[in-house]
């Protein structure tokens, strides 16, 4: 199994709907951050957490939100998805006194 | 806000040849990192460099953190279809081990067999 899974790896929605992404991880990393991909934008970052009870956005944190359910889960949420949020997600984690991201597959979202 | 731009945005190589790819930043690096990504996939980490000057190798792929720690390089010595996808470079926002990382546009790279 992977040490981050992303689910659902493909979703196709409308505009306005109400999505989760969810992530989940088995490395027993405390920080979890969640990053959009769009072609020639490389990454950039929506929301961090570095513990359970911490939340932070990042560069692009508007029409998202997070939900840190355990060390191991966070999932991120659409409230009401538009087109301009097609794109790539990427979950990944970080130990602390770690400088490394581990990533999960993605999960390549499309609205229409 | 620190910022990456990376050099060139995409690269077709014939297999075999080398390749060098840039990533600049606008201010100095504390850390910076490169990461693979393969088409529709992950990214895996390559490489950390953290001291100006730094040079590290990984069989064909050499990461290199200019003296002023503003300007990284990797460079592909006889590159293999296998080489190909997407490089991200990514850098500590702060002088502050890996907190966050702020990622470069990337480079696509093909190798044509």
């Amino acid at each position: 199994d992977a040490d981050v899974t992303q689910t659902p790896r493909n979703r196709i929605t409308k505009t306005g709907k109400r999505i989760m992404l969810e992530c989940s991880q088995t490395k027993g990393h405390d920080r979890m951050y969640w990053y959009r991909q769009d072609p020639g934008l490389g990454l950039r970052l929506i929301y961090y957490s570095f513990d359970v009870k911490d939340i932070n956005k990042g560069e692009i944190s508007d029409g998202y939100s997070v939900s840190r359910q355990a060390q191991a889960k966070f999932s991120l949420s659409l409230e009401s998805a538009i087109p301009n949020q097609t794109a790539l997600y990427f979950c990944a984690t970080m130990g602390s006194g770690a400088n490394v991201l581990t990533f999960g597959a993605g999960s390549r979202l499309t609205v229409l | 806000s620190q910022e990456l731009e990376q050099s060139p945005q995409s690269l077709i190589v014939q297999e075999g040849k080398n390749l060098t790819i840039n990533c600049t930043s606008s201010k100095t690096l504390y850390g910076l990192y490169w990461y693979k990504q393969k088409y529709g996939e992950g990214l895996i980490f390559l490489m950390m460099l953290q001291k100006g000057g730094e040079e590290k190798s990984h069989e064909k792929i050499t990461a290199k953190l200019d003296e002023k720690k503003q300007q990284s390089s990797l460079h592909i010595t006889a590159s293999q279809p296998s080489h190909a996808g997407i490089y991200l470079c990514g850098a500590d926002t702060y002088n502050n081990a890996g907190n966050m990382l702020t990622f470069g546009g990337g480079t696509r790279l093909m190798v044509k067999p």
